[in-house]
């Protein structure tokens, strides 16, 4: 059974630095893609970064380039996701993510239950 | 303000039709693959539909998806009760070198 369990989240002050982790199992995990989306309280879907399964190649949303950094250890089964100067606009609830597989474009098949980070003084 | 354009809210009656587009440009839409997913409230987003039109295992046939020129739709047919969900299309942007999705319409039946 393919799992993904996100933690990490919580309250952290304007400017801090927060890890979040997401672990996997059930699957070849250096075979997939991975992604973090997040979601703001009531509001829809935003993808923030994705990495390759060789951690060599990474994207990332304008909105975090240069403050988040994506990466993976393939050993460890897990995918983190490292939130450097945090806004209060960064608030949501991050979910990891993993991809189909196919060439065609990203498609998210498998979904963590979430983890909610809260940025506020 | 989403890159990926679609109604807030749509509804009907159980058994009935909904439809529900999404609107994009030629950097997303136009040419790249469409995805759509089923969010029920609190728990995590469900991929129903890939590549445009192929559903993944277990998502019945119910789901359908389409794309002509920069729209894409979903549709659902034989409404349940447990359809009440949010739904949200998802496609690369070229441009942005992104993924994108659309704000997201809530489905509910009456």
């Amino acid at each position: 059974e393919v799992q993904l369990v996100e933690s990490g989240g919580g309250l952290v002050q304007p400017g801090g630095s927060l890890r979040l982790s997401c672990a996997v199992s059930g699957f070849t995990f250096s075979s997939y893609w991975m992604y973090w989306v997040r979601q703001a309280p009531g509001k829809g879907l935003v993808w923030v970064s994705r990495i390759n399964g060789d951690g060599t190649t990474t994207s990332y949303a304008d909105s975090v380039k240069g403050r988040f950094t994506i990466s993976r250890d393939n050993a460890k089964n897990t995918v983190y996701l490292q939130m450097n100067s945090l806004r209060a606009e960064d608030t949501a609830v991050y979910y990891c993510a993993r991809d189909l597989g196919l060439q065609s474009g990203d498609y998210f098949d498998y979904w963590g239950q979430g983890t909610l980070v809260t940025v506020s003084s | 303000q989403s890159v990926l354009t679609q109604p807030p809210s749509v509804s009907a009656a159980p058994g009935q039709k909904v439809s529900i587009s999404c609107s994009g440009s030629s950097s997303n839409i136009g040419n790249n693959y469409v995805s759509w997913y089923q969010q029920v409230t609190g728990a995590a987003p469900k991929l129903l539909i890939y590549e445009n039109n192929k559903r993944p295992s277990g998502i019945p046939d119910r789901f359908s998806g389409s794309k002509s020129g920069t729209s894409a739709t979903l549709g659902i047919t034989g409404l349940q009760t447990g359809d009440e969900a949010d739904y949200y299309c998802g496609t690369w942007d070229t441009s942005l070198s992104g993924v994108v999705f659309g704000g997201g319409t809530k489905v509910t039946v009456l």
